[in-house]
């Protein structure tokens, strides 16, 4: 099946600090998904990008849509100890007919903020 | 508004055991799906419903059977329980609306299985 690399898989940063973190694949892709997942809880989305190029923000969140198609950025400025939780890349392909989708995930971005 | 609710939260269960894993969503989506998530893995598709009465395979079906008799329930089985089924299992639902629009999954809060 299609996979996700995903980097990196761990990251422990001071409060106050920006963090990045990307997705690559060997396929191209039409929609990029960024959730997160807090603790204890299913993941959550965050942003969703559709075009080549596009450039998404969401409070301190700015995704990037690759100009390849092939990958992904999350950016976080100014992080804060709610930060702290699993980072997810997507991708999301549709069934045909259906409206729903088929989700690929990437394994996943732990951040650790200290205070 | 309770969204997604999933049954048992945890569950210890022996190997060789049947047992069903539940999920309720109230918010009238069509499609429905079930992810086990694994340390190191991120989240993998068991199996999908476009909507009632229909179902799919999806990453890693093998051990496991589904049901969706009716829009809000969608049962997940495993039939005889083994050790690599311990994992976190979530519920996850969305709207089927046909825009061209990623019609986004909204997930339960889990259930953590342990085969012994």
């Amino acid at each position: 099946g299609q996979q996700l690399n995903q980097s990196p898989q761990s990251m422990f940063i001071q409060e106050g600090e920006d963090v990045s973190m990307n997705c690559t694949s060997s396929s191209i892709f039409n929609t990029w998904l960024w959730y997160k997942q807090d603790p204890g809880e299913g993941p959550v989305l965050l942003i969703a990008l559709y075009k080549a190029g596009e450039l998404t923000s969401n409070g301190r969140l700015t995704a990037q849509f690759g100009i390849t198609r092939k990958d992904s950025f999350l950016n976080i400025s100014a992080s804060i100890p709610s930060d702290v939780g699993i980072y997810f890349c997507a991708t999301a392909d549709p069934y045909s007919g259906a409206g729903s989708y088929q989700l690929t995930f990437g394994k996943g971005t732990k951040l650790s903020v200290i205070p | 508004i309770a969204g997604i609710t999933q049954a048992p939260t945890s569950q210890i269960l022996a190997a060789g055991r049947r047992m069903t894993l539940r999920c309720t969503q109230d918010m009238r989506h069509n499609a429905m799906y079930w992810y086990r998530q694994d340390l190191g893995l991120g989240l993998r598709l068991i199996h999908y419903s476009n909507t009632a009465g229909t179902t799919g395979k999806g990453e890693v079906p093998d051990g496991y059977s589904v049901s969706r008799a009716n829009t809000d329930d969608f049962p997940l089985t495993l039939a005889s329980a083994v050790p690599s089924q311990t994992s976190v299992y979530f519920c996850a639902s969305s709207d089927s609306i046909g825009t061209g629009a990623y019609n986004e999954q909204f997930f339960g809060p889990g259930t953590r299985l342990t085969v012994l």
